[in-house]
Formats: C-alpha cells, structure tokens, sequence
C-alpha cells in the first residue's frame, strides 16, 4: 500500500485553468504538507495542516487553496493557472506537529505543466 | 526561512567508491535530515541527526554533524549503480518547517 499518494501524477493544463492536486495518507499522520519542487529541484514549503487546521501558510499567491477535509487528507487547488506555476508538487506528512524527530513522508508528486 | 546548502552540486563516481556530500546551514536547528531522491520520484528519508549527536550511521550511510560550524556531511560507502539519485539536507528549526537544500546529484557509474 503506498503510504502518502498523490493524483494525478501528471497534470497539463492551460493557462487561466483551474485545476485540483489531491492528496491521501494512510499513515494515521497528523499533520500534512504540501512543497513546490522548481526546475533546479529546489523545494520550497508552501503549507502545512496539523488535524485539520492550517499551521504553516507560507507566502503563496492566493491562487492557491489549500483543503483538509480530514486529517488523512491535503487537496490543493490553483485558479487561473501561470506558467510560472508548472513545477512539481510534493504532498508530505509527519506523524506529528513540528518536524522535531519524526521523518516525513513523501508522495510520489505531481507534475504541473502549464501551457 | 533557513535552508541547508548542499556542496558539491554533482558528483559522478564508479561503482564501488565512496560519495561524500557536503551540507551547511545558517540557523540553529533541532535536527538535521538526509534524503534521496531518485529522478521521477518523491523523497525518501535516509537518516537524521539531532543537534546534540556528532555522528551517525545506517547501512552504508555516515552521517556527521558540527553544529559549530554549521556543517553536516553524508557519507555513502562501496556505492552501487542504485544510489544514482539526488540527496538533499533539510534542517528543521523546531518551527514547524523543514527547510530544504537545493541538493547533490550522485551518479554512479557501473
């Protein structure tokens, strides 16, 4: 069973579109992320969810939504898509609130591509 | 936000030498996380390091830490064609953030 998945796995779109990236864990996690990997794979945290509630709101176009209907759970949604957007999308999780000791968890990713 | 800078930024290395990658960082942190990245796919955790250990190990892989310098180093031993992959550090600071480098990419040439 994958341990944290994302759909879909790739994902081409025009720009001005609005599009969904969901996210799944299946390791009663608390607490869930989403980073953007750019073209020089440098990751960048863009939120993060702790039961439900949102603790890590980094600065993001509001474009960009972030929903948690559960805690198993991390969707993110982009209007009116931008080139700029295409990257990849990593959903994460860790078993708790802060990094502290806990590893995190990684989906497999989604790759954006803007046109 | 802090993030850990990982050098050299490409290694290539026959199969069977030792890879050795290098990471600093600005900030204080709590613990200090390796990962791979093989191409095509998410990141898989390899080892941490907490702030008050100098050295670690796993398999194949030596960890070091000097939080002097600010400075952690990943060792990879007798490498094989399968740890062709990027490696990245990611610090956590205890806020909530695990901040990540911009990584090393290994090839190991068989």
């Amino acid at each position: 069973d994958t341990a944290v998945s994302q759909t879909p796995k790739y994902l081409v779109t025009q720009m001005g579109n609005d599009k969904s990236i969901k996210c799944e864990q299946n390791l009663g996690h608390d607490t869930m992320y989403w980073y953007k990997q750019d073209s020089k794979k440098f990751l960048k945290i863009m939120f993060s969810y702790n039961n439900k509630e949102l603790i890590i709101n980094e600065t993001v176009p509001n474009r960009f939504s972030p929903k948690s209907p559960d805690k198993a759970h991390l969707n993110l949604h982009i209007n009116s898509l931008e080139l700029g957007d295409s990257a990849v999308y990593f959903c994460a999780s860790s078993l708790s609130r802060g990094w502290g000791n806990t590893e995190a968890f990684f989906g497999q990713g989604t790759r954006l591509t803007v046109v | 936000s802090q993030q850990g800078e990982e050098d050299p930024q490409a290694l290539s290395i026959q199969e069977g030498e030792n890879a050795t990658m290098n990471c600093s960082y600005k900030t204080s942190i709590n613990n200090l996380q390796w990962y791979r990245q093989n191409s095509g796919r998410g990141l898989v955790h390899l080892i941490l390091i907490r702030s008050n250990e100098r050295e670690k190990h796993s398999g194949r892989l030596r960890v070091t830490l000097d939080t002097s310098k600010k400075s952690s180093s990943l060792l990879i031993t007798a490498s094989r064609a399968a740890d062709t992959a990027s490696y990245f550090c990611a610090t956590d600071d205890g806020n909530n953030r695990l901040a990540f480098g911009k990584g090393n990419q290994v090839v190991v040439i068989p």
